[in-house]
């Protein structure tokens, strides 16, 4: 099935700063999305992003879909930006199964 | 509009026991799928239901099982629990039209629940 590699793993920032994640895929995809996954476990929708780029407030994506990527840019951090940001992709091979990678765990220090 | 609402937030089970989690999806949506959250095995999909039929199962026991309501609630069982069954158990629910909760459009995730397992 498909891989999905998020980097980095941990990220620990300062308020403020600027971050980018990222989410690399083995195969190509017809959807995307990213998530955060706030202390009480909720997953939040952030980008429904199958290619192109997008915008919502301090944060924004990119998906290269022909080069098997996908940016999630973090601007002027805040500490509530903390939390695992994950990506999902389906699976290949025309199963709709989605698979997670691993996240990307972000602390914002004030 | 309400989100999805899972039930109960928490659990605390005995070994051996079932138990059965509640999700109830976005108004209009018809897509329930379910998942687990583990620190070990990450986020692992379980199985998606769309107009009472499981379309989709991932690799898991058959010890776990769900169903859907006409209403397109959703419930999830585990049966004779083990001590590796503690984890966050998440449901999703989508529009899905004809397509996979991840086919061509958004999944809106519940906030979970907790389940351990003693």
């Amino acid at each position: 099935g498909i891989q999905v590699e998020q980097s980095p793993p941990d990220l620990i920032l300062q308020e403020g700063a600027n971050s980018t994640l990222r989410c690399n895929f083995s195969d190509s995809v017809n959807n995307l999305q990213w998530f955060h996954q706030n202390p009480w476990g909720q997953l939040i929708n952030l980008f429904y992003i199958p290619s192109g780029t997008k915008q919502n407030g301090r944060l924004s994506a990119t998906t290269v879909a022909t080069e098997r990527y996908s940016l999630l840019y973090i601007s002027s951090s805040q500490t509530t930006d903390s939390g695992v940001y994950f990506c999902a992709v389906p699976a290949s091979g025309g199963s709709y199964i989605p698979t997670f990678g691993r996240g990307t765990s972000l602390i914002v220090h004030p | 509009k309400a989100g999805v609402t899972q039930t109960p937030r928490y659990l605390i089970k005995t070994r051996g026991q079932q138990v059965t989690l509640s999700c109830s999806p976005i108004s209009g949506h018809r897509s329930v799928s379910w998942y687990q959250q583990t620190p070990g095995q990450g986020l692992q999909f379980l199985f998606e239901y769309f107009s009472e039929t499981q379309r989709n199962k991932g690799n898991f026991p058959g010890r776990f099982s769900g169903r859907q309501f006409s209403n397109s609630r959703s419930e999830m069982n585990v049966s004779t629990l083990e001590l590796g069954d503690s984890a966050l158990y998440l449901c999703a629910s989508s529009k899905m039209l004809t397509t996979g909760v991840f086919g061509n459009t958004e999944a809106f995730f519940g906030q979970g629940t907790r389940l351990t397992v003693v």
